[in-house]
């Protein structure tokens, strides 16, 4: 167990729906990251956000967005769903804010857009 | 730009011989490398790190890897493999805006 907890485990929505997937960080990590992994695309980096504010940003779409509240914990906004969408979405936390520590995934959200 | 690359999707090897993971880099400046292991429907494990020091960096599991500048190669190995390791691993660089970015995977079949 990573520590890691993200909810749902698995998705299932129609194209043009809007999700939100949850992240909790292990206690006292600062750093959420979020990754997209599908079979074509491999892991993407989508975005990370260190103590409440965005720090960096990768392959993230127009039609997603995050954030982290105060309580640190992060959510993952898709909206206008498209079939290419559907993937495993992955959230992981690290005490740093720089990226020489080790990264605590959790188990993702499968998301299935039909 | 930073990148990693690991040039093989699959590695096929019998339990008890030795094996090895392959992955190349591309930085600007000092390289800061990672290996993770994904097993089924789980997430991505931490198994090692090169950030300085020594070229041989050992990690979970009993794997290493060895770190090799002139190469650019960070290749993971283990000296027995066993069937439980059986899964995907990731080899991963740390890029100028201090993310991760992750190889393409490589998935390792042990053999009984």
């Amino acid at each position: 167990d990573s520590g890691v907890t993200q909810t749902p485990k698995h998705l299932i929505t129609a194209t043009g729906q809007r999700v939100t997937l949850r992240c909790s960080p292990r206690s006292g990590d600062l750093s959420v990251y979020w990754y997209q992994q599908s079979l074509d695309q491999g892991l993407q980096f989508l975005i990370q956000y260190y103590n409440g504010e965005e720090r960096a940003k990768g392959n993230i779409l127009e039609r997603f967005s995050a954030q982290q509240f105060p309580d640190l914990h992060s959510e993952l906004n898709l909206s206008s769903l498209e079939l290419g969408d559907s993937a495993l979405y992955f959230c992981a936390s690290s005490v740093s804010e720089v990226g020489v520590g080790e990264l605590f995934f959790g188990e993702g959200s499968r998301l299935t857009v039909l | 730009a930073q990148s990693v690359a690991q040039p093989e999707d699959q590695v096929n090897v019998a339990e008890g011989n030795p094996l090895t993971v392959k992955c190349t880099y591309s930085v600007s400046g000092n390289p800061y490398l990672f290996w993770y292991v994904q097993y089924p429907n789980r997430g991505l494990q931490f198994l090692l790190k090169y950030i300085t020091g020594d070229n041989l960096v050992k990690g979970s599991y009993g794997f290493e890897a060895e770190f090799n500048k002139s190469q650019t190669s960070f290749h993971l190995k283990k000296p027995s493999a066993l069937v439980s390791d059986s899964a995907l691993y990731f080899c991963a660089v740390r890029d100028d805006t201090d993310k991760l970015i992750f190889g393409t995977g490589t998935r390792l079949q042990v053999f009984p």
